[in-house]
């Protein structure tokens, strides 16, 4: 079973500043079946891309995906106050069929 | 715009069964969608339940395949998760979502199940 390790585990940034989230497989992603979803404290996760670099509908072009194979990154190119929050990525596994869940990285306020 | 809803129990005892029904609604439950499961203890991370098609097949995950079964109501547009023998470590929000591509694209808002004596 894939394992995914989110790096740092805790982000310090200002607004308008860019932040970097990694996101490590410990096999291959199945064809690049990697999801990143923000959390909010007290809300549903939302989708923000899906396959390695997609946007989801509706989520702003300073979230931006890319990687392939094991090594995956999550770059906000201009914090906004509204971005501090959780960052989880997910892959899909095909045999058997499994969504796996990173751990989290937290992006807080400097 | 699909919308989802879970509901149900918010308090069971140890060894009970839990029951939530997700509620979908603007759009059928008949499409080629896959519909999952998740959870969230209290202040930790997000684990996948399980998925379920329109025909009633279904997908889960091991660590939890021997308590879970989960179903689909086409006539209510829902579909439900009975989990059995429950523990604290049991206790967290439960989502239900739509799969999309390889990913979970529409999430309900999550309903709390604690589980105490």
């Amino acid at each position: 079973e894939i394992v995914l390790t989110q790096s740092p585990g805790t982000l310090s940034l200002s607004p308008g500043e860019r932040a970097t989230l990694s996101c490590r497989a410990s096999q291959t992603v199945y064809n690049n079946y990697l999801a990143w979803y923000q959390q909010k404290p007290g809300q549903a996760p939302r989708l923000l891309i899906y396959g390695a670099s997609r946007r989801a509908t509706g989520i702003p072009d300073r979230f931006s995906g890319s990687g392939s194979g094991t090594d995956f990154t999550l770059i906000i190119s201009r914090l906004e106050p509204e971005d501090f929050a959780l960052y989880y990525c997910q892959q899909y596994g095909s045999s058997p069929p499994l969504l796996i869940f990173g751990p989290g990285t937290k992006v807080d306020i400097k | 715009q699909v919308q989802l809803q879970e509901s149900g129990p918010g308090l069971l005892k140890p060894s009970g069964t839990l029951s939530l029904t997700c509620a979908v609604s603007g759009g059928s439950i008949s499409t080629d969608n896959w519909w999952s499961w998740v959870r969230q203890p209290p202040g930790m991370g997000l684990e996948w339940i399980g998925e379920i098609f329109h025909s009633g097949s279904t997908n889960y995950n091991p660590s939890l395949k021997s308590r879970v079964t989960l179903s689909v109501d086409k006539s209510k547009n829902q579909f439900s998760l009975n989990l059995t023998s429950v523990t604290a470590a049991d206790t967290a929000v439960y989502y239900c979502a739509r799969s999309g591509y390889y990913c979970l694209e529409v999430w309900g808002k999550g309903t709390t199940v604690t589980v105490s004596s």
